[in-house]
């Protein structure tokens, strides 16, 4: 199975900040790569596909970027309804696994 | 538009049964992927079992492999999950939802399943 792992697990930011998450693989998923948005008793929200293409509706303040093992989720200008957990998932091979979620705070 | 509604979960004692349901509206579930995706309370998100588009093929995340069995009715355009034999750490939110490669687009609100004696 590929394993994805996240980092930071949790980070806390102002409004405005720059806000950057990355996203490791096991092994090269190509540009297999998902971003998902999370809040609170909500279902998770489809941000970005394929690493850096973005779903319908997604500001263009988010931006994702990688290919192979390592990619990147940004968030440039931070605004407070971008709070919540935030997961990466590979789309490359079954089992289709996630990272562990990074959760975002407003300072 | 595009709905996913699941239904079935509940409370049921370890070692039990229970079938989920996802009704899907404003697309044809038989020639979409589909997956079911867990959070267990305070969790991430596992990825539990899914169905790819024109093969069918099925595929289970390796905790529920041999215990779930994930099915589809086109007649109702119904995806389903049977679970079996199921242990206290299959307690979760069970959402289903609609995507494959480009990742999952649309995701129902989740149903939950309690499993304690």
């Amino acid at each position: 199975d590929i394993q994805m792992t996240q980092s930071p697990s949790s980070l806390s930011a102002s409004v405005g900040d720059r806000v950057t998450i990355t996203c490791r693989a096991s092994q090269s998923i190509a540009s297999y790569l998902n971003w998902y948005q999370q809040k609170p008793g909500k279902a998770p929200k489809l941000l970005m596909y394929a690493s850096s293409s973005f779903q319908s509706g997604v500001p263009s303040r988010f931006s994702g970027s990688g290919s192979g093992t390592d990619f990147s989720l940004s968030i440039n200008g931070l605004q407070p309804e971008d709070f919540g957990t935030y997961y990466c998932q590979q789309s490359y091979s079954p089992p289709w696994t996630f990272g562990q979620g990074t959760k975002v705070e407003i300072k | 538009e595009v709905q996913l509604l699941e239904s079935g979960g509940g409370l049921v004692q370890p070692g039990g049964s229970l079938r989920l349901s996802c009704a899907a509206s404003g697309f044809s579930l038989s020639n979409s992927a589909m997956s079911w995706v867990r959070q267990a309370p305070g969790k991430g998100l596992e990825w539990v079992s899914g169905f790819t588009t024109s093969t069918a093929g099925t595929y289970y995340a390796d905790p529920v492999q041999g215990r779930f069995t994930i099915s589809r009715d086109n007649s109702k355009n119904t995806l389903y999950l049977q679970m079996n034999s199921l242990r206290v750490e299959d307690t979760a939110v069970y959402f289903c939802a609609k995507g494959g490669g480009g990742g999952f687009a649309y995701w129902g609100q989740g149903t939950l399943v309690t499993v304690s004696s």
